[in-house]
């Protein structure tokens, strides 16, 4: 079981949004503003999509955005194109022992 | 072209010690910190430990606490991660990952990982 909490699936249609949520404790997500995403393509290693919540690191698509409301943080991903179909996965820095938590990842489809 | 390069990873018997190692360039590697993650196949992202810029300080997932030690070479822009007393669940790939000046920066940039498989 995952620190945090993400739906194992997502789909949506070509030109819809998603919205992929994951959702932590007052302790890690709530806590702190150093939520990240990563896609990660089959095979291939993680890329950084969205960091400290919102920040949209240089050459990542403007579809990409990213927010956080209490506890759970969220993915939106617009305008949905064939080549967004990968697994997303969250994190958040935690402080303490274990400084960083992961999701279980969301696997999102584009139908 | 930044790039991380993993390699040390193989098949090892429960029990057994392995030490991965990770190569920066593109990039001086000596102000940032640095990351380990693992992913066993099918599974979610895991961190395993972290190593600040100048090794002054370590931090380890309690799964691996005690058994794994992050360390570096600045000088070389190496990365490593010893492992010892290696056991089934800790079979995955294993990535490094650069992150930024501090904790809580994100892992900005990822090698394509390392595979590490315990089993007799």
């Amino acid at each position: 079981q995952s620190a945090l909490t993400q739906p194992p699936s997502a789909s949506g249609s070509p030109g819809q949004s998603v919205t992929i949520s994951c959702t932590g404790t007052s302790s890690d997500v709530g806590n702190y503003n150093y939520v990240s995403w990563y896609q990660q393509h089959p095979g291939k290693a993680p890329k950084i999509i969205i960091s400290e919540v919102s920040k949209r690191p240089s050459g990542v698509p403007d579809r990409f955005s990213g927010s956080k409301s209490g506890n759970t943080a969220s993915l939106t991903v617009s305008g949905l194109q064939a080549e967004d179909e990968a697994d997303y996965h969250c994190s958040s820095y935690a402080g303490g022992d274990n400084l960083w938590l992961f999701g279980g990842g969301t696997k999102l489809t584009v139908l | 072209e930044v790039q991380l390069v993993e390699s040390g990873g193989r098949v090892v018997q429960p029990g057994g010690s392995l030490r991965l190692s990770c190569e920066a360039s593109g990039f001086t590697s000596d102000k940032y910190t640095f990351y380990w993650v693992r992913q066993a196949p099918g599974k979610a992202l895991e961190w395993v430990s972290l190593i600040n810029w100048d090794s002054s300080h370590t931090y380890y997932a309690d799964a691996v606490k005690g058994r794994f030690t992050i360390s570096r070479d600045n000088r070389k822009n190496f990365l490593f991660l010893q492992m010892n007393s290696l056991r089934s669940e800790d079979s995955a790939l294993y990535y490094c990952a650069k992150g930024g000046l501090y904790y809580y920066d994100a892992m900005d940039v990822w090698g394509q990982g390392t595979t590490v498989t315990v089993s007799s």
